[in-house]
């Protein structure tokens, strides 16, 4: 059973970067048939995705936050993280990382496989 | 910017049928996927590629599509599928992933 699991430092300060990174077990991130992916979720706010990467470190962000985010793979260690610079308070949310399907061109799918979350909070 | 716009509540009674909808421009060409999100827990797949269901859930779950809306509906509503419920596709590129605003169902 594939399980995804999020970690990282739960408080960051306004204007640093937050950090978080994803560790893939039962299954490989190697894998060519799926990206993986980040979204937020502020707290008592909906979902917001962040961006996708596949193994190959074809990476598609949000055109909200491109300017901020890197996502990057390890396929040595099956981890992804993501980093986020400059944050602020409305950078607090729960960060979930998640196994995405995609299709021919590419067309990014569904998420079927989510970490539990991790609660990340800007505050000084 | 793309946007899904889904109703921000919906409220059944127990064995009544709900239906959420799921509105924007590419849903025609592009699939629509539905999330159950309970207080919390992470989301859980319920419908992928407008109408499947992933295997574990229920077959009250099913999922439609018409023209730019698509639907999810939860025939015989139980007091456990009082959730949060999100739409979720892509733009007509494919590749800006978007979330719908999320739809509480309440179970009366």
């Amino acid at each position: 059973q594939l399980q995804l699991q999020e970690s990282g430092p739960g408080l960051v300060k306004p204007s640093e970067t937050l950090s978080l990174t994803c560790t893939v077990s039962g299954g490989s991130i190697s894998s060519s048939s799926y990206y993986w992916g980040w979204i937020r979720q502020p707290p008592g706010k909906g979902l917001e995705w962040i961006g996708s990467i596949s193994y190959s470190v074809s990476t598609y962000y949000n055109p909200s936050l491109k300017s901020r985010v890197t996502i990057s793979v390890d396929t040595s260690k099956n981890q992804f993280s993501l980093k986020l610079s400059s944050v602020t308070a409305a950078d607090t949310a729960v960060y979930y990382c998640a196994r995405q399907d995609y299709g021919d061109y590419p067309i990014l799918y569904y998420f079927d496989y989510w970490g539990q979350g991790t609660l990340v909070t800007v505050s000084s | 910017s793309y946007e899904l716009t889904q109703p921000p509540s919906v409220s059944v009674s127990p064995g009544q049928t709900a239906r959420i909808t799921c509105s924007a421009d590419a849903l025609p060409k592009q699939y629509a996927y539905w999330y159950q999100q309970k207080p919390g827990q992470a989301p859980v797949l319920v419908i992928y590629k407008d109408i499947e269901r992933p295997s574990g859930i229920p077959e009250r779950f099913s999922g439609s599509s018409s023209g730019t809306t698509v639907t999810l509906t939860i025939s015989g509503v139980q007091a456990e599928d009082e959730a949060d419920y999100y739409c979720q596709s892509a733009d007509s590129s494919g590749t800006y992933v978007v979330f719908g605003g999320g739809t509480k169902l309440t179970v009366l």
